[in-house]
């Protein structure tokens, strides 16, 4: 079965850092371009970032841009993202998510369609 | 950045009747690149269609999408129960990808 598995979501100050981890299984993860999407409470989805399937090339969000760092662990099937600076804005349900088959990619980023997504881990932000 | 606006917000409708969706773009969406989204209360949300009329695997076939350029519909010919949920529409053709506000099919 394919499945996408986040953890390490939890309560930060504004200005604190968290890390979070998605487990993939069920699916050749080194082939896939990967990422994370967002939803603030009560709202609509947001992209947050994507990866390669090599790891060598990232992209954001401009929001998050110099404050989130994707990564991806191809041997442990492990997507990351680490957030810096986090502001209140930055409070939502954190999804990872795998893009379909069908993505496409040119200088500015990689782009598709998004056909498996974990259950969410929640960051909110707040003193 | 393209700005995706569904319509209408909410749609009221009962189980067996017609329900049709729409999702307009600022600009044109290159290459039909063009997706729509399921999300149920408390799940995450589910691909539907990709490329604007392809169904995503598994998806039943009272879903179906058409549209290019700046418009696309989503239309589902006859509701079932578990189809009242919330719909998003992507675009995936330029940078930033973006996502519509959602159109919320509740049961009348």
């Amino acid at each position: 079965e394919v499945q996408l598995l986040e953890s390490g979501g939890g309560l930060v100050q504004p200005g604190g850092s968290l890390r979070l981890s998605c487990a993939a299984s069920g699916f050749t993860f080194n082939s896939y371009a990967m990422s994370w999407v967002r939803q603030a409470p009560g709202k609509g989805l947001e992209w947050v970032s994507t990866i390669s399937a090599s790891g060598a090339l990232t992209y954001y969000a401009d929001s998050v841009k110099g404050r989130f760092t994707i990564s991806r662990d191809s041997p442990k099937s492990t997507l990351y993202l680490r957030m810096n600076s986090l502001r209140a804005e930055d409070t939502a349900l954190y999804y990872c998510a795998k893009l379909h088959p069908t993505y496409h990619y040119d200088s500015s980023g990689y782009y598709g369609a998004f056909d498996v997504w974990g259950q969410g881990t929640l960051v909110p932000v707040s003193s | 950045e393209i700005v995706l606006t569904q319509s209408p917000g909410t749609l009221s409708l009962s189980p067996g009747e017609r329900a049709t969706l729409f999702c307009r773009a600022s600009q044109s969406v290159s290459s039909s690149y063009l997706a729509w989204y399921q999300q149920k209360p408390g799940q995450a949300p589910r691909l539907l269609i990709y490329g604007a009329s392809n169904r995503a695997t598994g998806i039943a076939d009272r879903f179906s999408g058409s549209g290019s350029g700046t418009d696309f519909t989503l239309t589902i010919t006859r509701l079932e129960a578990e189809d009242f949920a919330v719909y998003y529409c992507q675009q995936y053709g330029s940078s930033p990808q973006t996502f519509g506000q959602g159109t919320r099919v509740e049961i009348k």
